[in-house]
């Protein structure tokens, strides 16, 4: 069965710093692309960012791009964002999903819980 | 950016009834890469359709996808109880993958 368990999240200050993590099972990790999407309170999806098997190929939502990495450690089977200048407008639950292919195909067809994560003073 | 609309943003029907969601994107969305999401409160989202059309493993027969370029439809032929829900469009045809803000099905 495939698992996505997403942690890392919390009440964060704008303009700081938090790292998200993924830790994936169920499955061949490296044999698959892997996305963060996230909601804000009440609002709808948001993808963030997705990286193909190898890391060859990433992609960043313009709203993020250049504030945030997104990164994986196949030995490990675990995904990463990296959220640097964090506004209030980041505020949402994060969720990690797998996609269906070995690239950023972006069909997510397997998603975790999310994580909450506040950006507030 | 391939910007979604989705409509109607709430649709209130029985149970039984035929739901009908629109899709609608900005610029024409490379061979036909849009996929549809359920979500219920409190749950993460559900694959239901890829492709515009393709049905995802397990999925119900009721819920079907089709359209082209920049329309699409999904289509839930009789609702069933645990249809009621919010559903998301999403195109995956370029680097960017958009959602639409979704349309919430709710029971009338």
């Amino acid at each position: 069965e495939v698992q996505l368990v997403e942690s890392g999240g919390g009440l964060v200050q704008p303009g700081r710093s938090l790292r998200l993590s993924c830790a994936a099972s169920g499955f061949t990790f490296d044999d698959y692309a892997m996305h963060w999407v996230r909601q804000a309170p009440g609002k709808g999806l948001e993808w963030v960012s997705g990286i193909s098997w190898n890391s060859g190929s990433i992609g960043y939502a313009d709203s993020v791009k250049g504030r945030f990495t997104i990164s994986r450690d196949n030995a490990k089977n675990s995904l990463y964002l990296q959220m640097n200048s964090l506004r209030a407008e980041d505020t949402a639950l994060y969720y990690c999903a797998k996609d269906t292919d070995i690239a950023v195909a972006g069909i997510m067809r397997h998603w975790g819980q999310g994580t909450l994560v506040t950006v507030s003073s | 950016e391939i910007v979604l609309t989705q409509s109607p943003g709430t649709l209130s029907l029985s149970p039984g009834e035929r739901a009908t969601l629109s899709c609608r994107a900005s610029q024409s969305v490379s061979s036909s890469y849009l996929a549809w999401y359920q979500q219920k409160p409190g749950q993460a989202p559900r694959l239901l359709i890829y492709g515009a059309s393709s049905r995802a493993t397990g999925i119900p027969d009721r819920f079907s996808g089709s359209g082209s370029g920049t329309d699409f439809t999904l289509t839930i032929s009789r609702l069933e109880p645990e249809d009621f829900a919010v559903y998301y469009c999403q195109q995956y045809g370029s680097s960017s993958k958009t959602f639409g803000p979704g349309t919430k099905v709710d029971i009338k």
